[in-house]
């Protein structure tokens, strides 16, 4: 089982482009999370998708957009970087059953530079 | 929404010596309580988790205890190791359902063993 697969593992982007993140959930997995995860604290939610649709959102503005397809693998877009998207950026995954609060599983993440 | 407070957030011991890390949330609703371990460049990865109705909950060396009255968790490491050294998370959810409930997590807890 390959668990959460996450693209790029590293990248460099400047002020003001776009990026875009990929995930590939763990198998039996259909529910995608993202987390933004800054130097020094804890993995902050972003959004989560289930069924190709956003089903919950934290506090991040509209720059943060996601897409999850049919086969469950997910992106994240995020436009006008700023530095302070400097980051990284983790997908976590686990199987969406009604009455399950159950582990997250995480990949190993995108590591975001942003100059 | 939910605010998860972790402490502390640098701890040292010698190894064989017990941890403790404690955590405490606001949202009295929150149900679900994981544990997470982080090495330095890897994935978070769940340790133990506990849920609301349970007051506590072992693995091994691993323990985790639950006040709800007090809305606090502790996570117990005995026995410590050097491979114990890590970043540990607390979170919080109150999830349920096909649409599981976000992860709010601690800042971290930076755990070094000492030989």
């Amino acid at each position: 089982d390959a668990g959460v697969t996450q693209s790029p593992t590293h990248l460099i982007k400047t002020r003001g482009q776009q990026v875009t993140l990929r995930c590939s959930p763990k198998s039996g997995h259909d529910t995608v999370s993202w987390y933004q995860q800054a130097l020094g604290q804890g993995p902050q939610f972003i959004f989560q998708y289930y069924e190709e649709e956003e089903r919950q959102r934290g506090n991040f503005p509209d720059r943060f957009s996601g897409h999850q397809f049919p086969n469950y693998s997910s992106e994240l877009n995020v436009n006008a970087l700023l530095l302070g998207d400097s980051a990284l950026y983790l997908c976590a995954s686990r199987p969406g059953l009604a009455g399950v609060t159950g582990e997250l599983f995480f990949g190993e993440g995108s590591r975001l530079t942003v100059l | 929404g939910e605010n998860v407070e972790q402490h502390p957030s640098t701890l040292s011991v010698q190894e064989g010596d017990s941890a403790v890390i404690k955590c405490t949330y606001s949202d009295s609703a929150s149900n679900y309580f994981p544990w997470y371990k982080q090495e330095l460049g890897k994935r978070p990865q769940l340790i133990i988790d506990i849920r609301s109705n349970v007051g506590e909950k072992k693995d091994q060396r691993i323990a985790v205890t639950l006040n709800k009255t007090a809305k606090h968790f502790s996570l117990h490491i005995t026995e410590t190791q050097p491979e114990d050294s890590a970043v540990y998370f607390c979170a919080a959810s109150k999830g349920g359902g096909s649409t599981l409930g976000r992860l709010y997590f601690g800042r971290g807890t930076q755990l070094t063993v000492w030989p």
